[in-house]
């Protein structure tokens, strides 16, 4: 069965930097593109990342250039390098097994960062 | 702003059908599959549609998507209570070289 946990969320002042985790099981990780999403207070769901095996990434407009996302198919797990961190990326993170373009399977809680 | 639009909300009764619509341009929909997703918040997003009309093992045929040129819809048939959440839309922008969602619909069962 596939599992995905997120770990990481924290609070943390503006400016300030985090890193989250996505551990994955019960699939070969390094075969599998990989996603981040989130969800602001009150807000939609937005995509964050992606990330190819290989690890070529793409990125929102609204992270890009602050926001590095990476893996360690050795470890099969996912990680999302948050800098520069502003009171909009608060949100709880989901990481995302792909599916198909940015269909993606979700499976974990998430994790909630709060930026304040 | 999202560049996807949804309805803010939709509402059928039980057994119903509802159709939730998800309006983009030509380099997104027009190009590209669509997913979509039910949303409880506090809870993981759960994938109902890929590849614009196909559905995860577990989806059952009451959720049916389809797409006609820059505009997807996703319909719900024999609508249940527990049908009630957030929907959104999702697919890969080419502009934007992203993702994006919808701004999301919340469906209430009444």
């Amino acid at each position: 069965e596939v599992q995905l946990v997120e770990s990481g969320g924290d609070f943390v002042q503006p400016g300030g930097s985090l890193r989250l985790s996505c551990a994955a099981s019960g699939f070969t990780f390094s075969k599998y593109w990989m996603h981040w999403v989130r969800q602001a207070p009150g807000k939609g769901l937005e995509w964050v990342s992606r990330i190819r095996p290989d690890g070529y990434a793409d990125y929102a407009d609204s992270v890009k250039g602050r926001f590095i996302v990476s893996r360690d198919n050795a470890k099969n797990t996912q990680y999302l390098q948050m800098n520069s961190l502003r009171a909009e990326d608060t949100a709880v993170y989901y990481c995302g097994k792909d599916v198909h373009d940015v269909a993606m399977d979700v499976r974990g809680q998430g994790t909630t960062v709060t930026v304040s | 702003q999202s560049v996807l639009t949804q309805p803010p909300s939709v509402s059928a009764a039980p057994g119903q059908k509802v159709t939730i619509s998800c309006s983009g341009g030509s380099s997104n929909i027009g190009n590209h599959y669509v997913a979509w997703y039910r949303h409880l918040p506090g809870t993981a997003p759960k994938l109902l549609i890929f590849d614009t009309y196909k559905r995860p093992s577990g989806i059952p045929d009451r959720f049916s998507g389809s797409k006609s040129g820059t505009s997807a819809t996703l319909d719900i048939t024999g609508l249940q209570t527990g049908d009630e959440a957030d929907y959104y839309c999702a697919v890969w922008d080419d502009s934007l070289s992203a993702g994006v969602f919808g701004g999301g619909t919340k469906l209430t069962v009444l």
